[in-house]
């Protein structure tokens, strides 16, 4: 079975960082895509970053929000994508999710995690 | 960045018939050389996360019941469910991968009338 469980959420404040934990397990995790994406209260799904798979590049994008400040990283020997996020704002609060790409393709999201709270307040 | 609007906001829907949802990109998301729309559908329940139902706009994900059926091209789509079921209850998105950011459209909401 597929699976995805985030972890690292938590209460920080504005200018403080935070590393987001995604754990995979059910599927051979180097084989594919990992994006990241997050629901701001009130607010619609918002896509963050992704990471390809090693096989494929391993190429690296983010959302402009939080381009120079976000940073995603895989380790394939744990099966787990990190999420660091640095000079973290207000805005940045929201319900982050962790998704696995459907092999072959990068960008078609067939499985999420349940999801981890970020709440950046003062 | 390519802008999704859906709708309607929401529909209730007798058990047993259709349930029809719009789908609107601000550009097209066919890429011509492969004929492939890279548009997707999610179905979101309560306290779970979204469940991906249709990808290259047509396309059923497996397990996915075929009451669900996705249509349209270039920048307009629809998603059907044929006769709707008690379990269809759920905010439906549909969501662009042509061109990042991946951008989503705001939901619509099925109930049962």
């Amino acid at each position: 079975e597929v699976r995805l469980v985030e972890s690292g959420g938590g209460l920080v404040q504005p200018g403080r960082s935070l590393r987001l934990s995604c754990s995979a397990s059910g599927f051979t995790f180097a084989d594919h895509a990992v994006s990241w994406f997050r629901r701001a209260p009130g607010r619609g799904l918002e896509w963050v970053s992704f990471i390809r798979s090693r096989g494929r590049d391993g190429a690296i994008r983010y959302a402009a929000s939080v381009e120079g400040r976000f940073t995603v990283s895989r380790d394939d020997s744990k099966s787990v994508s990190y999420l660091q996020m640095n000079s973290l704002k207000t805005e940045d609060t929201a319900l982050y999710f962790c998704t696995r790409s459907k092999d072959p393709y990068d960008f078609i999201i067939d499985y999420w995690g349940q999801g981890t709270l970020v709440t950046v307040t003062s | 960045d390519i802008v999704m609007t859906q709708s309607p906001d929401s529909l209730a829907v007798s058990l047993g018939e259709r349930a029809t949802i719009n789908c609107k990109s601000s550009q097209s998301v066919l890429y011509t050389p492969l004929n492939r729309n890279y548009l997707a559908w999610f179905q979101q329940k309560p306290g779970q996360p979204p469940k991906l139902l249709i990808y290259w706009s047509s396309t059923r994900e497996s397990g996915v019941p075929d009451r669900f059926s996705g249509s349209g091209s270039g920048t307009d789509f629809t998603l059907t469910i044929s006769s709707l079921q008690a379990e269809d209850v759920a905010v439906y998105y549909c969501q662009q991968y042509s061109l990042a950011p991946f951008t989503f459209g705001p939901g619509t909401r099925v109930d049962i009338k």
